[in-house]
């Protein structure tokens, strides 16, 4: 079945460095959305790209949709401790069009 | 955005027992969504809850087990019947945002079966 993949799991970063992560799907995704889940927290929405090789910034946080619509990332520059918790891309299903998330990439900053 | 009010927040439940979560919506939505996080896992959808008919069920779970009710366009509750332990886990509940396209989730249930 259509997958969302994401990399890496887990990321350990000091303040101030940057922070990339990975979406990649099985399948041409017709959007993509971000979302962040803070420790102990629900999954807020961030973001959706729609567009070929669309790029959107929020701040210190810029997103990118692959050309063929099949991959995205999401960059943080200078993370702060306030940047800390797990981020999940997710794409509708080809067949049903409920969001599939991805495994989601958690993200520690030391102070 | 619309404003989940999702509850209980968390419970301490005994196996064979069953727990209702309820989420309530501040405005009307036509589908309201389940999913389940299990610790440090992602989130999986269980069900679709649909108003004026029957929820729609992902592979690997029944309405036997998780049975939802959609009384009206804002309320949603999902039943875990006869818990076991493996039931522990963050349940959420979710609808879609028609301005900014992405979904809201209510602030979860975190249930520990015993």
């Amino acid at each position: 079945g259509q997958q969302v993949m994401q990399i890496p799991q887990y990321q350990h970063v000091q303040e101030g460095e940057d922070f990339t992560t990975y979406c990649n799907s099985s399948t041409t995704l017709s959007n993509i959305q971000w979302y962040k889940q803070r420790p102990g927290g629900h999954p807020v929405f961030l973001i959706q790209l729609v567009k070929s090789g669309e790029v959107k910034k929020q701040k210190r946080l810029t997103f990118q949709f692959g050309e063929a619509k099949k991959n995205s990332s999401l960059h943080i520059t200078a993370t702060q401790t306030t940047d800390v918790g797990t981020y999940f891309c997710a794409g509708p299903s080809s067949n049903t069009g409920k969001l599939i998330f991805g495994q989601g990439t958690t993200l520690q900053v030391k102070p | 955005s619309a404003v989940i009010s999702q509850k209980p927040s968390r419970d301490i439940c005994q196996r064979g027992t069953s727990l209702t979560i309820q989420c309530q919506v501040d405005s009307q939505v036509t589908m309201m969504f389940w999913y389940r996080q299990q610790p440090g896992q992602s989130l999986t959808l269980i069900a679709t809850a649909n108003q004026g008919s029957e929820a729609t069920y992902e592979s690997g779970f029944v309405i036997d087990k998780f049975p939802i009710s959609r009384p009206n366009l804002t309320f949603s509750t999902l039943t875990v019947s006869n818990m076991s332990p493996e039931d522990s886990s963050i349940y959420l509940c979710s609808v879609g945002d028609s301005v900014n396209y992405g979904y809201t989730f209510g602030s979860g249930t975190r249930l520990t079966v015993v």
